[in-house]
């Protein structure tokens, strides 16, 4: 089955430093990944979308990158502020079907003052 | 305002006992879906719909109907739940390929 995985479920960080969470997928590669933030109770907010030709993408003070080699997603947070820890979610594409996404289980991230 | 809603937001009922979770967006979306989330399982999706009248099964589509008679509403329906089914339920709304997500539905089933 087309997988995806974070394995971390935890990572904590000093404020002011970069996070970094990883997502890996087996099998073939995505089309395209997203990452998601989602707070305690509350529904998941997308934050950016990768596609396969696409090695690094940018927004404000978030990165992601693609790397089809490692079957990889890095997702960095540079700068990090107590105010995004959350938990952040990965997910794939499932090839032809539209808008079905593979989600993985999550990297819940706290930055520390 | 983009938004997803979903009512109820806290549900508990007991077994058996037949309920329905709402679900509408504003934005004219075309696909709809719902997600169930539990610790250590993720997101997993549980029915979708590609537009009015049409739906299909998610990955855990045992124990739950959908419907979708217009395009802004899709309610999720239990006609029997069990206590497997306690879970925090989401829909979302698809534009291209990003999904927006409601706020959550957090139900117990006694």
């Amino acid at each position: 089955s087309q997988k995806i995985e974070q394995n971390s479920e935890a990572l904590n960080i000093q404020e002011g430093k970069t996070a970094t969470l990883t997502c890996n997928y087996t099998n073939y590669s995505p089309a395209y990944l997203q990452w998601y933030r989602q707070d305690p109770g509350r529904g998941p907010v997308f934050l950016l979308l990768i596609r396969e030709n696409e090695k690094e993408k940018r927004k404000e003070r978030l990165k992601v990158t693609f790397d089809t080699t490692l079957k990889q997603s890095l997702f960095h947070i540079t700068a990090s502020q107590p105010a995004d820890s959350a938990t952040y979610l990965c997910a794939r594409d499932r090839g032809s079907t539209l808008g079905r996404l593979y989600f993985g289980r999550g990297t819940q991230l706290t930055v520390w003052p | 305002e983009a938004q997803v809603t979903q009512n109820p937001r806290y549900l508990i009922t007991v077994t058996g006992k037949k309920l329905t979770v709402t679900c509408s967006q504003n934005m004219n979306h075309e696909y709809m879906s719902w997600y169930r989330q539990d610790p250590g399982l993720g997101l997993r999706q549980i029915y979708y719909s590609m537009n009015v009248e049409v739906t299909d099964k998610g990955d855990v589509p045992e124990g739950y109907k959908v419907s979708r008679k217009e395009k802004r509403n899709f309610p999720l329906i239990l006609e029997s739940p069990s206590p497997n089914q306690t879970s925090l339920y989401f829909c979302a709304s698809t534009v291209g390929d990003t999904q927006y997500f409601g706020p959550g539905t957090r139900l117990t089933v006694l």
